[in-house]
């Protein structure tokens, strides 16, 4: 079974902390994506890689980072938390066939 | 006008109902998604589609390129089928995925 792996379930984080969303894949895919997903607004892209060191702004980049070292791990990085941050983050993995796996996720809330 | 337009945006109905949910796209694409989200966030892909028809179980989901149309079935519906379900196709002139806004589904018993 493919698995895409976030390192946490749950975060609570203060307002100006540096955060890492950790996730790591484990099907050699060459495409990983970090979304967000909010009530109402459905899932929104943040950051894509199609390689190692390779990193491509979504639709929200603002106020996120990304960081692709090795093929199989991807990471997401909120540099000064503010509340508006406060969402369910995806990670998502994906072949150059298109199919695309996705982590359990991460709430995290920012306060 | 967003590119990819699910339909309906909720849905709710009797447990063994036959479902259908529709999704339309105006963009060129390499493949359609049909995704399920149940609460508490987990997501999980059903179907990967470029042409044709395609089925597990209960679920079929059909994809008409010509008419960039594509439809998720659910025959003899059940309780544990309420769940969000998204349909999400890739775009042919990169990998990004485009994100229908999901259809809520709630069957009752």
């Amino acid at each position: 079974d493919v698995k895409v792996t976030q390192s946490s379930r749950y975060l609570v984080k203060r307002t100006g902390e540096k955060v890492f969303l950790e996730c790591v894949q484990d099907m050699d895919h060459e495409n990983m994506f970090w979304y967000r997903q909010d009530p109402g607004l459905g899932l929104r892209l943040i950051y894509f890689s199609y390689d190692v060191k390779m990193k491509e702004k979504g639709d929200i980049p603002e106020g996120y980072s990304v960081s692709r070292e090795k093929k199989e791990r991807f990471s997401l990085i909120l540099e000064s938390a503010s509340t508006n941050q406060t969402s369910m983050y995806l990670c998502a993995s994906g072949s150059s066939t298109g199919r695309a796996f996705f982590g359990q996720g991460t709430r995290l809330t920012v306060v | 006008k967003n590119e990819v337009e699910q339909s309906p945006q909720n849905l709710t109905a009797q447990e063994g109902e036959f479902i259908t949910i529709n999704c339309s796209y105006s963009v060129g694409i390499s493949a359609l998604h049909w995704l399920q989200q149940h609460p508490g966030g987990g997501i999980v892909s059903l179907f990967m589609l470029s042409s044709g028809k395609k089925k597990h179980g209960r679920l079929i989901a059909t994809i008409n390129i010509q008419e960039k149309h594509s439809s998720l079935h659910i025959t003899a519906s059940h309780p544990r089928d309420s769940a969000v379900y998204i349909c999400a196709v890739g775009a042919d002139s990169n990998y990004q995925l485009i994100w229908g806004a999901g259809t809520k589904l709630i069957i009752k018993p």
